[in-house]
């Protein structure tokens, strides 16, 4: 069974990085697939942040890719996220989630999520 | 890229039928078959309906059934019931290994 669980900061403060990991178990990352970030602000809808491809390829929401690193590591079998100069409109719920791109094409599995607030 | 347009809400009585929209453009929805659709109850996970536009995961009951036509997709959900009342929310895939979710519709089973 596949399972998807998030860690990292619950506070940061504006103008700094904000720092996600999303750890991978039931399934080896070497194996191939896409790994996304997604976030939802409290109240509102969801926003893809970028993806990443097993072998490093990453993808970009063009409208954060000024201030988003995605990176994996295979060894650990876990993919990362930090997302700079933050400001409160960053404030959300970030969930990492498994894009299959074979069967679905889309968001099958999901992080349970982690709340991060960006606030001094 | 923009969010895809969805109404704020939608409802219906226990066992009628109830219909939500997607609409995109021709760089996304109304481009590619790789519409989703996720169901998320209140503080939880999104969970995957429907994928590639007409297609469910195992174990989603047949009541939700998926379209499209044109740059607009359309979440069907038949003989409601008190557990379908949850937030939806549409993705599609925008090319060049974007994507792109819709503002999210609540549907209330009245």
């Amino acid at each position: 069974q596949v399972q998807l669980q998030e860690s990292g900061p619950g506070l940061v403060k504006p103008s700094e990085t904000l720092s996600l990991t999303c750890i991978v178990s039931g399934y080896s990352i070497s194996t191939g697939s896409y790994w996304g970030w997604i976030r939802q602000p409290p109240g509102k809808g969801l926003e893809w942040i970028a993806s990443i491809y097993q072998s490093g390829s990453t993808y970009f929401n063009p409208s954060l890719k000024s201030r988003v690193t995605i990176s994996v590591d295979t060894s650990k079998n876990q993919f990362s996220l930090k997302l700079n100069s933050v400001t409160a409109a960053d404030t959300a719920v970030y969930y990492c989630a498994r894009l299959e791109q074979v069967v679905t094409r889309a968001f099958d599995i999901w992080g349970q999520g982690t709340m991060v607030t960006v606030s001094s | 890229q923009s969010a895809l347009t969805q109404p704020p809400s939608a409802s219906g009585s226990p066992g009628q039928s109830v219909t939500i929209s997607c609409t995109g453009t021709s760089s996304d929805v109304g481009g590619y078959n790789y519409v989703s659709w996720y169901q998320q109850h209140p503080g939880k996970v999104p969970k995957l309906i429907i994928y590639e536009v007409i297609k469910r995961p195992s174990g989603v009951p047949d009541r939700f059934s998926g379209s499209k036509s044109g740059n607009t997709a359309s979440l069907s959900v038949s003989g409601l019931q008190a557990e379908d009342e949850a937030d939806y929310y549409c993705s599609s895939y925008a090319g060049s290994n974007n994507w792109v979710f819709g503002g999210g519709t609540k549907l209330t089973v009245l």
